[in-house]
């Protein structure tokens, strides 16, 4: 089975510092990757995902990921944070064989932001 | 319309009472998930449909009793739930569950409370 390790539980900015989130997955073969992000009580918002080709993507919100196989990780990064980004980030990875859908996430990354 | 829905936002019910959750999608896709997600934790996946039929049941309780009488809805029925059952309860969908087809789109969720 995937697993996807976020080794950061929490972590705290202020605002317009740069970020990175670190992700990194356990699998024999490249997954699909994916990033989400969850405000209090909200669903899950997809910022971004890789499937192929370009290793570095672009994301919605200014956010951008790139994909390192030789260090299976996927880390999402921010050039300069707001205060709305402020939210659970979820690293989750989907394994490229499989038909059932299934989706492995982390354990998340609380990101708190100081004004 | 590019977006699931879910109803009600929140839920308060008793341990003897029935109630029903229900998911809505208008993208065509064709498959759809239900999770259910603690505080601080990521979604636990419940159960899978695909082609409206019923894909992967993870040991949920029979309390909860999934439905799919569509492809655009999906419901979960409640029954003599507990309040460890209490929880934040996701729908997703997804144009299938192979490939890139499988990217999910979360509803924004059903705040449950069981007293």
């Amino acid at each position: 089975a995937q697993s996807v390790t976020q080794p950061d539980i929490h972590i705290t900015v202020s605002e317009g510092a740069s970020l990175e989130l670190r992700c990194n997955y356990s699998y024999g073969a490249t997954p699909y990757l994916f990033w989400y992000v969850q405000s209090p009580g909200q669903g899950l918002q997809l910022l971004l995902k890789y499937f192929s080709g370009d290793t570095l993507v672009q994301g919605i919100k200014g956010f951008e990921a790139e994909f390192k196989r030789s260090q299976s990780s996927f880390n999402l990064r921010k050039p300069s944070v707001h205060w709305s980004d402020a939210a659970e980030y979820f690293c989750a990875v989907a394994d490229r064989g499989s038909t059932l859908g299934r989706l492995y996430f982390g354990r998340g990354t609380q990101l708190t932001v100081w004004p | 319309d590019t977006e699931v829905t879910q109803t009600p936002k929140h839920l308060v019910m008793g341990m003897t009472n029935k109630k029903s959750l229900k998911c809505e999608q208008h993208m065509g896709h064709r498959a759809m998930y239900w999770y259910k997600q603690k505080a601080k934790k990521p979604p636990e996946l419940m159960f899978v449909y695909s082609y409206e039929k019923l894909s992967i049941n993870e040991s949920v309780p029979s309390r909860f009793s999934p439905e799919c009488p569509n492809s655009s809805l999906l419901n979960l029925h409640l029954h003599a739930l507990q309040p460890e059952d209490s929880a934040l309860y996701l729908c997703a969908s997804s144009q299938g569950t192979s490939g890139t087809r499988s990217e999910q789109f979360f509803g924004p969720g059903t705040r449950l409370t069981v007293l």
